[in-house]
Parts: structure tokens; sequence; C-alpha cells
């Protein structure tokens, strides 16, 4: 059973465009949400969270959006970097519990 | 670079050895964790520490032998694992146990069952 489902395998944008990766859920006791960043032979790198009591988080060229209501967030990368190019993990979990639960992972291309 | 230090990077042991990944992190955190992660596969939750003490263990077979010696260090110790055991190894730590608190990951053991 499949509780964070990213049903997008692979992403292509052009460069200074927006990018955005989606994420749904569906176990109603995740109240944490995370995007991770993974470059081949690295591990995955935090980018952004958000938690069940806000809608929206910004930091600089990354926003996560929620939608409780459709257990959906979404990630927007704007302007797109060739840079930006990784698969990308949307992860849940419990604020007070340490089990985190990943997607499937989405791999974004940026060209140039 | 990252914060979180695992070791060796890569290693190839046979079904009948003993071996051990180590991680090493210094960021102060006090919940460290173990996930395996295969080809084109999101990473897998094996164990949690928090505060040195096993407090989430994923049913993971008993030839994964975790090991907090201190709150900077975390082992895994492996003992006659299966081909299929073959897998991405990632240690990660955060400051507290919750989801709350980001994991921050290290690069990973890479390791091969002949």
């Amino acid at each position: 059973d499949q509780q964070v489902k990213q049903n997008s395998p692979s992403l292509s944008v052009q460069e200074g465009r927006i990018s955005i990766l989606n994420c749904d859920y569906t176990n109603s006791m995740f109240d944490y949400f995370l995007w991770y960043k993974k470059y081949p032979a690295e591990g995955p790198t935090f980018l952004i969270s958000i938690s069940s009591i806000k809608d929206k988080n910004e930091d600089g060229r990354f926003t996560v959006f929620l939608n409780k209501s459709a257990k959906h967030l979404s990630l927007h990368i704007v302007p797109s970097q060739p840079g930006d190019s990784a698969v990308y993990f949307c992860a849940a979990g419990g604020t007070s519990y340490g089990k985190l639960t990943f997607g499937q992972g989405t791999i974004l291309t940026v060209h140039p | 670079d990252t914060e979180v230090t695992q070791t060796p990077k890569h290693l190839v042991m046979g079904m009948t050895n003993k071996k051990s990944l180590k991680c090493e992190q210094h960021m102060g955190h006090r919940a460290m964790y173990w996930y395996k992660q295969k080809a084109k596969k999101p990473p897998e939750l094996m164990f949690v520490y928090s505060y040195e003490k096993l407090s989430i263990n994923e049913s993971v077979p008993s030839r994964f032998s975790p090991e907090c010696p201190n709150s900077s260090l975390l082992n895994l110790h492996l003992h006659a694992l299966q081909p299929e055991d073959s897998a991405l190894y990632l240690c990660a730590s955060s400051r507290g146990p919750g989801a709350g608190q980001p994991q921050h990951f290290g690069d990973g053991t890479r390791l091969s069952i002949l």
C-alpha cells in the first residue's frame, strides 16, 4: 500500500520556466511533509517542508503548497535552472513520530 | 559537503562475511536513522535511534544489527547477508525524532553481496 505517491516519473522543463512537481498521500495521520532532492551518487538533500497547519511555505525559488482536503502537495521551482536537474522525493510523516514515508520520486530535467 | 559522513562508500562482501557500516554526525542531532534504497525506488526506513535508544525497528531481519555507541555515531553490523540485500544504505540524522525535524542524509554505502 503506497501511502505517498508521485505519479509523474519524470518532468522536463526549459530553463527559466516554472517546474511543478506533484505528490499525493492517503494517510490522514500525516501532518508534516518534506521535499528532498537527490543527485546521483549522493544522499537526499532536504529542500523545504510544510506542516499541516499551513497551506504554503516559501524559501527562495522553492514554494510548497499543501491541499489537505485533496491530500495533495506540490513543489514549485521558479525560475528553474539546469542545476535543479535531479530526482525529487516527496516525504510525509507525523510530527512526533520519526518515520518518514517517501514517494517514488520524479526525475526533473531542466534544459538550457 | 554532507554533514553526515558514512563509511565505507562501497562494500563488496560474501554471504558468510561479517562487516559493519559506520555513520557519524557532529551537528548535535539526537535522532539517527538507517534506510535502505534499491535502484529506482524510494528510501525505506529500517531503524530509528532516539537519544541513543532504538525506538523503531521496521521488522528488519536479524542479519542486520544496529548499534548506537554514542550520540554522534551509528553503526550497522551485517552478518550472513543475502544477494537481495544488495542496495544503497543511507544514514540520516535530525535534531529530534519527529517528522517535524528534517532529516539530513549521508551519501550512503553502496553494498554488494556476492
